[in-house]
């Protein structure tokens, strides 16, 4: 089955340091791939998407790449602020499928 | 505009008492679903529903039931707690096609089976 695989951290940095969070996916066909950012006390919001191989998602300063060869939408942002502390989640929505698979997420915590 | 809103945000209940989680959306979504998420294993889908009437199963199913008689109200009933469903809860909704529409969330239900 279709399955999402992500570093679960906990991720600490420095503000202004680089980000970067790793996701890889297993998945029949070409599946849709996201992510999802939980800031504490608050349900999930997306963060970007992508639909097709090669396709960047972008998102307050975040991206993410559709990568078909390596199986991979791995997140990056430039420069972190501490309003970025959350837990990310990477997830797909497979292809025949009704619904999404969830990764564990990575908590992401930064310090000024 | 209110979103998806879930009731109540904490609930503590012992083992074998029965309860009703509510999730309302004021967006018209045709879809909704519930899902609980656990330390270490993201979220996990227990229901869904594409429209009014229509539910269905999703991976973790058993020990919920779900009813869908309005395309407002979607509500998860535990029937017989166990310790096992201590767990946060979200209920989330989306217009149809989930590809293209975001699933929209609520905060969320914190429940605690002792």
């Amino acid at each position: 089955g279709n399955s999402v695989t992500q570093m679960e951290g906990p991720v600490t940095l420095s503000e202004e340091a680089f980000l970067t969070i790793n996701c890889t996916y297993t998945a029949t066909g070409y599946p849709s791939l996201f992510w999802y950012v939980q800031y504490p006390g608050e349900g999930l919001q997306l963060l970007l998407k992508a639909t097709k191989a090669d396709d960047k998602g972008s998102n307050k300063g975040f991206e993410a790449t559709y990568r078909k060869e390596t199986t991979s939408f791995h997140l990056e942002k430039g420069s972190v602020q501490v309003s970025d502390s959350a837990v990310y989640f990477c997830a797909l929505w497979g292809p025949g499928g009704q619904n999404f698979v969830f990764g564990p997420g990575t908590r992401l915590s930064v310090l000024p | 505009n209110a979103g998806v809103t879930q009731t109540p945000k904490f609930q503590v209940l012992k083992t074998g008492q029965s309860m009703t989680l509510q999730c309302a959306q004021d967006m018209n979504h045709e879809y909704m679903s519930w899902y609980r998420q656990d330390p270490g294993m993201g979220l996990r889908l227990i229901h869904y529903s594409v429209g009014a009437g229509i539910t269905d199963q999703g991976e973790v199913p058993n020990g919920y039931n779900v009813s869908r008689s309005t395309t407002e109200d979607f509500p998860l009933r535990l029937l017989s707690a166990a310790p096992s469903q201590t767990s946060v809860y979200f209920c989330a909704s989306s217009y149809g096609d989930s590809r293209h529409s975001p699933l929209h969330f609520g905060n969320g239900t914190r429940l605690t089976v002792t």
